[in-house]
């Protein structure tokens, strides 16, 4: 089984439609939870961290259920701009010496906002 | 833009050369993770340094190996270049405190070809 699995997509939709992106991770040892959005041969780029609240930042809403060990990402409102790969990342805090953070990327999701 | 800084942006490589690739870190960040990734996939961890010293590893061969200098800048070199090493290799800046590690900020990538 994958550390993070995410939903294959791609994804297609229409301006201005609703998106929901889905991932579950294994290890429920994981501390802190990501979104990465990654364009086209360019590198991830932080979308927004993801807490057990929940989380809002304009259009896009982040939800961790970690009882579900569960992450979802909705995109209100679809623009153009918003077509990219969207990644599910995950934190695992390895305690030992010296603690060190290893990020481990779901193989992310392909998003197409069409006019 | 994040402040992290790759170079060489490109670089082609023959099977079994070796190759140094360079990472600046964004101010104020004391910690360099870096990661493979190759076409279609999310990114793989390959380590991370902190205080210029490795404090964590993924899963890569011996042949992988890097430095982290006092002004937290960082290299990667890689041995016995092997054709399955072409992939995109990013660097992320981050600041360990307290035991936790913030949020990872990506460099552009380093775009590497074996043949």
């Amino acid at each position: 089984r994958k550390e993070v699995e995410q939903d294959p997509g791609p994804f297609n939709v229409p301006e201005g439609a609703t998106v929901a992106f889905n991932c579950t991770y294994s290890n429920s040892a994981s501390q802190s939870f990501f979104w990465y959005r990654q364009d086209c041969r360019k590198e991830p780029k932080l979308l927004m961290s993801v807490y057990s609240s929940g989380n809002e930042d304009g259009r896009f809403t982040a939800q961790l259920n970690r009882a579900s060990q569960y992450i979802s990402l909705l995109i209100r409102d679809s623009k153009l701009s918003d077509s990219a790969t969207y990644l599910c990342v995950v934190n695992l805090q390895i305690a030992g010496g010296t603690s060190y953070g290893k990020l481990t990327f779901g193989q992310g999701t392909i998003l197409t906002v069409h006019p | 833009e994040t402040g992290v800084t790759q170079s060489p942006t490109h670089l082609i490589k023959t099977r079994g050369q070796q190759v140094t690739l360079r990472c600046s870190s964004q101010s104020g960040h004391n910690t360099v993770s870096w990661y493979q990734q190759a076409l279609g996939q999310g990114p793989q961890f390959i380590f991370q340094y902190y205080r210029e010293e490795e404090n964590g590893r993924g899963n890569f061969p011996p042949r992988f190996s890097g430095l982290q200098f006092p002004n937290y800048s960082s290299e990667l070199n890689v041995n016995a270049l092997e054709l399955d090493d072409s992939a995109l290799y990013l660097c992320a800046s981050s600041t360990l405190s307290g035991g936790r590690l913030y949020e990872q900020y990506f460099g552009p990538g380093t775009r590497l070809t074996v043949t």
